[in-house]
């Protein structure tokens, strides 16, 4: 079945050290995103790619890195410098970036800094 | 830059009840609107969406929106809920003049239905 994955689904670190997210999908979809979901807050853009080697930042990217280096992979790296680090980050793919082009989300990585 | 207001934060309603929620964007260029909904414990999910054309919009499970550009509005209905709708509703808006822009989210509407 082609969809998104991402793992860990629970994960926990000790203020102050890096963590990266994985995000795989094998929907051939060009553009790829990264969202923060807090309660009250809704979805927030972190980082998005609309291709390989390619990305932009979003609302609020500082404190997060992400590289493209392949089509089906996007992983974002929440770094020391992110204050608010305890979060649920949703990975979402789309066939392209933008226009009438709807999301496919995957099932979202829950993490703990403490 | 874009914005998504999404009024209402928590609704609570009966089963059979009527259901509308409410979406207001800021842009004044072509947009594409999104409803998302995600039930407890599952993934975000397309609901509808709006490209062009009727502004009156049908998606699954019986919900409906209606684009009314005059008041960068986009409503979500739905005539009778059930306590299977309960769930966190969003609303999503990217511009269509622009290529390569990402969705902006609403802060959500939880939905609470009571059997």
């Amino acid at each position: 079945d082609g969809g998104i994955t991402q793992s860990p689904k629970y994960l926990f670190r000790k203020e102050g050290q890096n963590v990266t997210l994985s995000c795989e999908q094998n929907l051939n979809h060009d553009a790829m995103y990264w969202y923060r979901q807090d309660p009250g807050q809704g979805l927030r853009l972190i980082y998005y790619s609309q291709i390989v080697n390619d990305f932009q930042k979003g609302d609020i990217a500082e404190g997060y890195s992400v590289s493209r280096e392949k089509k089906e992979s996007f992983p974002l790296t929440v770094t020391s410098a992110q204050k608010n680090p305890t979060a649920f980050y949703l990975c979402a793919s789309s066939p392209w970036a933008g226009g009438n082009s709807p999301l496919h989300f995957g099932n979202g990585t829950r993490l703990t800094v403490t | 830059a874009q914005s998504v207001s999404q009024h209402n934060h928590h609704v609570i309603l009966s089963e059979a009840a009527s259901l509308e929620l409410g979406c207001n964007y800021s842009y004044g260029g072509t947009v594409n609107l999104f409803w998302y909904v995600q039930y407890p414990g599952q993934h975000l999910q397309l609901l509808l969406k709006y490209f062009s054309g009727d502004p009156l919009v049908k998606g699954i499970k019986g919900f409906e929106a209606e684009f009314i550009k005059s008041k960068f509005s986009f409503n979500l209905r739905k005539p009778s809920v059930q306590w299977s709708d309960t769930a966190e509703y969003f609303c999503a808006v990217n511009s269509d003049n622009q290529a390569g822009t990402a969705l902006i989210f609403g802060k959500g509407t939880t939905l609470s239905v009571s059997s």
